[in-house]
């Protein structure tokens, strides 16, 4: 099984900073299938990126992502309000389709 | 719209039964795989289960290996879960989601995700 680990598990950050969360796999993401999954307090997670660097439909540009084998990057450019919630990764390129545990990102 | 409806969740003893439902529109539900995922209250995302486009290929996670069973009915557009033998452990929002790309010619993100329902097991 793939573990994830993504740090910082908290990320304190004004509107307009810019947002830096990486997620590390224990083992190479086949074909870079790594996704990265938006949620805010009792809503269903929102795709956000997909294959490591694809934007999902309707997602703004301020998001992008980077990365391939063990090491990736979600970038968020200029925050906006909306943007505060807990991000996940997800590797889909093996079965068990594994998580990390989340980075949080709260307003400073 | 693109939508999916889960339900079925409920409090149930430990050591018993339920059947949760995903109701599909709004999209193909035949080109698609579909999975179930869950989220302990305060905790992350976990995967749960996986079946493909044509029902074909099934896969688990080893927590509920040998308890919990997928499947799909092209028929009702539905996707369903039946857990046998619930376990504490196993209290969670359900959630159920469709695979990014069709027809199993890639393995996909999870694009659409359902509003969840919630299991609680408890004597």
């Amino acid at each position: 099984e793939i573990v994830l680990t993504q740090s910082p598990g908290t990320l304190s950050l004004s509107p307009g900073e810019r947002a830096t969360l990486s997620c590390r796999a224990t083992q190479s993401v086949s074909s870079s299938y790594l996704a990265w999954y938006q949620q805010k307090p009792g809503q269903a997670p929102r795709l956000l990126i997909y294959d490591a660097s694809s934007r999902a439909t309707g997602i703004p540009d301020r998001f992008s992502g980077s990365g391939s084998g063990t090491d990736f990057t979600l970038i968020i450019s200029r925050l906006e309000p909306e943007d505060f919630a807990v991000y996940y990764c997800q590797q889909y390129g093996s079965s068990p389709r594994t998580f990390g545990q989340g980075t949080k990102l709260e307003i400073k | 719209e693109v939508q999916l409806v889960e339900s079925g969740g409920g409090l149930v003893q430990p050591g018993r039964s339920l059947r949760l439902s995903c109701a599909a529109s709004g999209f193909t539900f035949d080109d698609y795989a579909m999975h179930w995922v869950r989220q302990a209250p305060g905790k992350g995302l976990e995967w749960v289960s996986g079946i493909s486009w044509n029902g074909n290929t099934i896969d688990c996670a080893d927590s509920v290996k040998g308890r919990f069973t997928i499947s799909r009915d092209s028929a009702k557009n539905s996707l369903y879960l039946q857990m046998n033998s619930l376990r504490a452990e196993d209290t969670a929002f359900y959630y159920c989601a469709k695979d990014l790309v069709e027809l199993g010619v890639a393995r996909g993100a999870f694009d659409i995700w359902g509003q969840g329902t919630m299991v609680t097991v408890s004597s």
